[in-house]
């Protein structure tokens, strides 16, 4: 069975200061890794997909890394508007059938 | 263009009654995804439709949950006989193809089910 495991639950940011949240992920064959945003009382909105260790993608101030164990979102000189909830999953088919993980909610101060 | 459509946006049940979710995927997408958010807890695979065929339901529970999309129409998740473990939130994503090798779904805003 599939598994997604993200840390930190919650973290908290000064507008600025740069983080990194973690996704740990086992799955019987990764088929692509994910990460998504999700703002309070909407749908999660797509960001990155990752299918091999070593690919990298980077999309404004976030940035998303891979290895065969987990994957980094690294958020670089956050805003308040980066506040969210990041999801991370994986699929071992070839279809949308993802596997989530419970979130990170990030809180971005000015 | 219109992003994936659900309603109703919010539902009240009582225990023993149905509810019906419905959901118009993205214009040009065959592919229709429902997952489920449960509170204090992550989104849940329910089930994967394509038009007028169920390709996997391992997510669905075996009683009392349904779900079609038929050739003409929204995609419908229905529920029999709804318990309070069946509040949630029901998402409805959609793809244009089946394959991952662009990763994207679009999920919609959800319905969120409360059941008295």
């Amino acid at each position: 069975e599939d598994q997604v495991t993200q840390s930190p639950e919650a973290l908290r940011l000064q507008e600025g200061e740069s983080s990194s949240l973690n996704c740990s992920y086992t799955v019987s064959g990764l088929r692509g890794l994910f990460w998504y945003r999700q703002d309070p009382g909407k749908g999660p909105e797509f960001l990155f997909t990752l299918y091999s260790a070593g690919e990298e993608k980077e999309k404004e101030r976030l940035k998303a890394t891979l290895t065969k164990k987990e994957s980094f979102l690294h958020i670089t000189a956050p805003k308040p508007e980066d506040s969210a909830t990041y999801l991370c999953a994986v699929s071992s088919t070839s279809y949308g059938k993802l596997t989530f993980g419970q979130g990170t909610i990030l809180t971005v101060h000015p | 263009n219109a992003g994936v459509m659900q309603n109703p946006r919010h539902l009240v049940r009582r225990r023993g009654q149905e509810a019906r979710l419905r959901c118009s995927p993205m214009k040009g997408h065959s592919h229709v995804y429902w997952y489920r958010q449960l509170p204090e807890e992550g989104l849940k695979f329910m089930v994967y439709l394509q038009k007028e065929n169920i390709i996997d339901e391992s997510g669905m529970p075996k009683e009392r949950f349904s779900a079609e999309f038929p050739k003409e129409g929204p995609s419908i998740l229905r529920i029999q006989q709804v318990v309070r473990g069946d509040s949630a939130a029901y998402f409805c994503a959609s793809s244009r193809e089946a394959g991952l090798h662009t990763g994207e779904l679009f999920f919609g805003e959800g319905s969120r089910l409360t059941v008295l």
